[in-house]
């Protein structure tokens, strides 16, 4: 099992709905992530947050917010989605704050997200 | 332009079997490679992560090869399981603290 737990697995939604996504680690890493990927393409980055402070954000609408509220937790609001918006959402985490890539990242399973 | 390809896309092979995948990168200045196993509906897990310096690491059945002079990079399995069908992903960190990746290769080992 992942040590990267994400919440809820799956999740569908209208357009004009109000969701969020959730992510949860209790391995002390100090970087996480969020990576979006469609059906068969790899991950695409979104966010990343290093010591609970966003360090990049990789050109993402306004529609995707990020949330660190502390170490262990990250979160993703979503609002007023687009069909093609559905999508694997993923999480992940490394040990490192001040270095993010220099370790492999976990992942979390995913969140499969369909919006009608 | 940073660019990791991986080839084949997709394989078949029967269990038991040797594979190699193979994955070629113009990302420069390269910092490391990674190959993670994603199985379907789960998220990837890391492999191998291999520096300039290293040639060979293995792990387990999976054995990754790294040459820096030709940038490639290849992924050997032994013996093959059922459980090793996935998709198999490169992943180049380049020295700008970028991660790219590859479009991965899905292998599918049938009995």
């Amino acid at each position: 099992d992942t040590e990267v737990t994400q919440t809820p697995k799956h999740l569908v939604m209208g357009m004009t709905n109000k969701k969020s996504l959730k992510c949860e680690q209790h391995m002390g890493h100090r970087a996480m992530y969020w990576y979006k990927q469609k059906a068969k393409k790899p991950p695409e980055l979104m966010f990343v947050y290093s010591y609970e402070k966003l360090s990049i954000n990789e050109s993402v609408p306004s529609r995707f917010s990020p949330e660190c509220p502390n170490s262990s937790l990250l979160n993703l609001h979503l609002h007023a989605l687009q069909p093609e918006d559905s999508a694997l959402y993923l999480c992940a985490s490394s040990p490192s704050g001040s270095d993010p890539y220099n370790s492999p990242l976990h992942f979390g399973n995913g969140t499969r997200l369909t919006v009608t | 332009k940073n660019q990791v390809e991986q080839s084949p896309q997709s394989l078949i092979i029967l269990e038991g079997k040797n594979c190699t995948l193979q994955c070629n990168y113009t990302v420069s200045p390269f910092s490391n490679l990674r190959w993670y196993k994603q199985d379907t509906g789960r998220g990837p897990v890391s492999l191998t992560i291999m520096t300039f310096s290293e040639n060979t690491k293995s792990n387990g059945r999976y054995t990754a090869t790294l040459d820096a002079d030709t940038k490639q990079s290849s992924l050997h399995i032994t013996a093959s399981q059922l459980s090793d069908s996935a998709s198999y992903i490169c992943v180049v960190r380049s020295g700008y603290n970028k991660l790219i990746f590859g479009a991965g290769t899905r292998l599918a080992v049938h009995p």
